[in-house]
């Protein structure tokens, strides 16, 4: 069964663009996660889906945002860019939208902003 | 605000010798804590996890993690390192509290000396 995916998996950008992350979860799984993961750092929670509904955001600005397709494929918004969403965008996926189902990890897009 | 500390950031270790990383969180409430790991080149996979009942928790690869709710700690532990347990170690939390927002630690590099 094929995992997580992501695309694209690299992106330059340059200051004030706009970027669209796109995410495929392993099949069955209705709940993406995105997270960021800045160099030297954890990943941070930014955003929850769950049956294409939001169900949790982390502390990220209004210009990030996200959405949900009916096969459960997600995508990932960031207008505006700055030099500081430089990062690796991690999806992650799972059956259903509560932490006692297993997040599994997809490879990420390393996004870097000029 | 919940937040999750791993105290070392950097660890050094010869072939069979122990292991402990220490993970402390703070919030307090009911969580859901978990360890991942990420070897060279590969996703962030789930190495163990505890929702309730016994307090050690034992993962793939010989991997054990103790969780002491007084300490709000959750130390990740392996008897004897092998060269392949050369990775980076996060742990994270998820507080039961509906937001289905996960919080990572900033990780632990374990390089394993042959």
């Amino acid at each position: 069964d094929a995992g997580v995916t992501q695309s694209p998996t690299h992106l330059i950008k340059t200051r004030g663009q706009q970027v669209t992350l796109r995410c495929s979860p392993i099949s069955g799984h209705k709940s993406v996660s995105w997270y960021q993961q800045v160099l030297g750092q954890g990943p941070q929670f930014i955003f929850q889906y769950y049956e294409k509904e939001e169900r949790g955001r982390g502390n990220f600005p209004d210009r990030f945002s996200a959405r949900q397709f009916p096969n459960y494929s997600s995508e990932l918004n960031v207008n505006a860019l700055l030099l500081g969403d430089s990062a690796l965008y991690l999806c992650a996926s799972s059956f259903a939208g509560d932490s006692y189902n297993e997040q599994f990890f997809g490879p990420g897009t390393r996004l870097t902003v000029l | 605000a919940q937040s999750v500390s791993q105290h070392n950031h950097h660890v050094i270790l010869s072939e069979a010798a122990s292991l402990e990383l220490g993970c402390n969180y703070s919030y307090g409430g009911t969580v859901n804590l978990f360890w991942y790991v990420q070897y060279p080149g590969q996703h962030l996979q789930l190495l163990l996890k505890y929702f309730s009942g016994d307090p050690l928790v034992k993962g793939i690869k010989g991997f054990e993690a103790e969780f002491i709710k007084s300490k709000f700690s959750f130390n990740l532990r392996k008897p004897s390192v092998q060269w392949s347990d050369t990775a980076e170690y996060f742990c994270a939390v998820n507080a039961l509290s509906g937001t289905y927002k996960y919080i990572f630690g900033t990780g632990t590099r374990l390089k394993v000396l042959a």
